[in-house]
């Protein structure tokens, strides 16, 4: 199957910091993908849809300025936590769908943690 | 609004048995549907997608059924082996108004295979 990438994996940092995690699909474009947010033991909430070239759409409930995402260019999205607080500790996943099939792949997810 | 369900919440067998995982959709006007297997601290890994007109998909010992009319989908698994423990959750798109990718997940199947 495709193969979706994020990175970092884990990240540590100090509450009032900004944070980027990226999603790259490796072998295959994606004009659309996902972020998702995972509480411990909780199914993958959708946070926001990363549309190449233009701007994200967010659920409801989801902080646009707290987070920022960018998809400049058909392989990469970026999700960025700005000023960073302890209740953003997550584990964050992104997705991106084959065009031809609408199958979603998933990357690693990068789990965040906040002092 | 489309919502997910799976049961059970969490299944413990010993390996070698075959098993059944259910999972159960609201609104039957969907794209398709998609299994998936998250193993601890990790993201998803597709598993089958099974587009709307399909009735079953096949990917080795794993087999997915989908009865859209009665809104539900099983997912078999055969022969169980202790590398099969992981969480499995299934995921459709809300309805055929809305976008193919946003999935909406259930909560998933814990599943523990012994040895």
């Amino acid at each position: 199957g495709a193969v979706v990438s994020q990175h970092p994996s884990r990240v540590i940092c100090k509450s009032g910091t900004s944070v980027k995690i990226e999603c790259r699909s490796l072998d295959f474009q994606a004009t659309t993908m996902f972020w998702y947010r995972q509480f411990p033991k909780k199914s993958l909430m959708l946070m926001a849809t990363s549309n190449e070239g233009s701007k994200a759409t967010y659920e409801q409930g989801v902080e646009k300025d707290k987070f920022l995402i960018n998809h400049a260019s058909l392989t990469l999205s970026t999700l960025t936590v700005t000023s960073a607080h302890p209740e953003d500790s997550s584990f964050y996943i992104c997705s991106a769908a084959v065009s031809n099939t609408g199958e979603l792949f998933f990357g690693e997810g990068s789990r965040l943690t906040v002092l | 609004k489309q919502e997910v369900t799976q049961i059970p919440a969490a299944l413990s067998v010993p390996e070698g048995e075959n098993l059944v995982l259910n999972c159960s959709f609201t609104d039957s006007a969907i794209y398709n549907l998609q299994w998936f297997r998250q193993d601890p601290g990790k993201g998803l890994t597709s598993l089958l997608l099974i587009q709307s007109s399909q009735r079953e998909q096949t990917s080795g010992r794993l087999n997915a059924s989908l009865d859209k009319s009665s809104g539900r989908s099983t997912l078999y698994i055969a022969a169980s082996q202790p590398g099969d423990s992981a969480t499995y959750l299934c995921a459709v798109p809300p309805t055929l108004s809305g976008s193919a990718r946003q999935l909406t997940f259930g909560s998933g199947t814990q599943l523990t295979v012994l040895p």
